[in-house]
Order: C-alpha cells, then structure tokens, then sequence
C-alpha cells in the first residue's frame, strides 16, 4: 500500500512569507503527527491530529499551525517565516494516536529553506 | 519532564563487527513506550521497535537485538555482524503514555557508519 506522501518536497522561501506543507497518510490511518528536524535542535514534536482533532501540542509558536481534513489528509502552516524556520519537516502517520501511542510511519518530508 | 540521551553522536565500525547504540532516558511516569527508528540517507525514519514500559523482554530480530532495563532507564541497540546497508542515524524516542498520544521525545540520534 502506498507510504505516507508530503508535499511539496523541496521549498524555498523568503522571510515574512507563509508556507503550507501538506500530508497524504497511509490509508485508514486516523493520526497525524508532524515533527521539525534542524541540525540544532534535532527531531521536534509540533503538533498531532487525530480525527481531525488536535490532541496535542509541542512547545513552537503560534505561528505554527496545522488541521485535519475528514479524509485524514493534514496541512500544516508557518507563517511569518524566520530564518530559524529552515528545516526538514517530517509528518507521520499511525493507526492509532490521541491517547495510544502507536507506530509512525515516515513521509521522506518537506525541506524548507528560508532565506 | 521527559528527555532521550544518547551519549554516542557517530560511530564508525568495519563490516562484520557487532555494534551497540546506547539510550538512556528519562520521565517520571510509570506507563511510557520506547522507540527506535532508523534514519537512511534518504530522510525518511523507519520504524524498528516499540516497548512499552512493562516489559523488560529482551528481544531479538535477525541481527538486531534490544536491551531494556528499567534499573538503569536503558533501552540499547545492538547490531550483530553489521553491514554496510546498516550505515544511517539510529534515534531512540520516548512516549509517556498518559494521553501522550504519538507525542514522541527523540533523543539527539547516533550516526552508524558501516565501513566495507
């Protein structure tokens, strides 16, 4: 079956802009979670939906946002973009989420370079 | 609050060598799951092994095989007779399940790099 897809895979933004990355998850899977990867701070929870319900939160900002479609399908959304947003940003699908923690399969993630 | 610790940031063995990849964390719950997750070149982490904190078991799949011991808050990875595919940043995570969801601490990664 197919994997979890993200796209774009490769963007390049300038500061001040907003960004919307988007994630396809394996089918039937009903949670969502996305991470940050930087070189410096390394893999980061942002946030995780699960029914299209947002069931928990990392420590980022508000500037970070994310939502659930009824299909599963997320999107999450910088805006105000800062340098320090650069990073590789992973989601990840499971069968279970909310209260359960379960198995995350990896998309291959979106690189955002902002400049 | 709940953190992952792995001491080793690289790691370069020769083909045919065991390894073992340590991780040490911390929370103050009782009920939590531990991970390890491959990372390869191309980005995307795979999925090696859930514990949840119940069950000291070691286990063994193929060549890799897993160490948990609660006395010392431990979950390492040994690789036996590594290969050069084995080449990649290994992370350890952790889950603290109360409502935790996939809510999951990573720990700063070790990158394995297998030499022919």
């Amino acid at each position: 079956k197919a994997g979890v897809t993200q796209t774009p895979r490769y963007l390049i933004k300038t500061r001040g802009q907003q960004v919307t990355l988007s994630c396809s998850p394996i089918s039937g899977h009903r949670s969502v979670s996305w991470y940050q990867q930087t070189p410096g701070q390394g893999l980061q929870f942002l946030f995780e939906y699960f029914s299209e319900t947002q069931r928990n939160k990392g420590n980022f900002p508000g500037r970070f946002s994310g939502r659930q479609f009824s299909n599963s399908r997320s999107e999450m959304n910088v805006s105000t973009l800062e340098l320090g947003d650069s990073a590789l940003y992973l989601c990840a699908s499971s069968l279970v989420g909310g209260y359960e923690s379960g198995e995350l399969f990896f998309g291959e993630g979106s690189r955002l370079t902002v400049l | 609050a709940q953190k992952v610790t792995q001491a080793q940031t690289e790691i370069s063995v020769v083909e045919k060598e065991d390894v073992t990849l340590d991780c040490v964390y911390e929370t103050r719950d009782t009920t939590y799951y531990l991970f390890w997750y491959k990372q390869p070149p191309s980005g995307e982490l795979v999925f090696l092994i859930r514990r949840n904190s119940f069950d000291e078991q070691n286990e063994i799949s193929g060549r890799y095989s897993w160490n948990f011991q609660k006395s010392t808050s431990s979950f390492n990875f040994t690789i036996t007779a590594s290969q050069v595919v084995d080449s990649a940043v290994y992370f350890c995570a952790l889950s603290e399940a109360e409502n935790a969801g996939n809510m999951l601490t990573f720990g700063g990664g070790t990158r394995l790099m297998v030499k022919p």
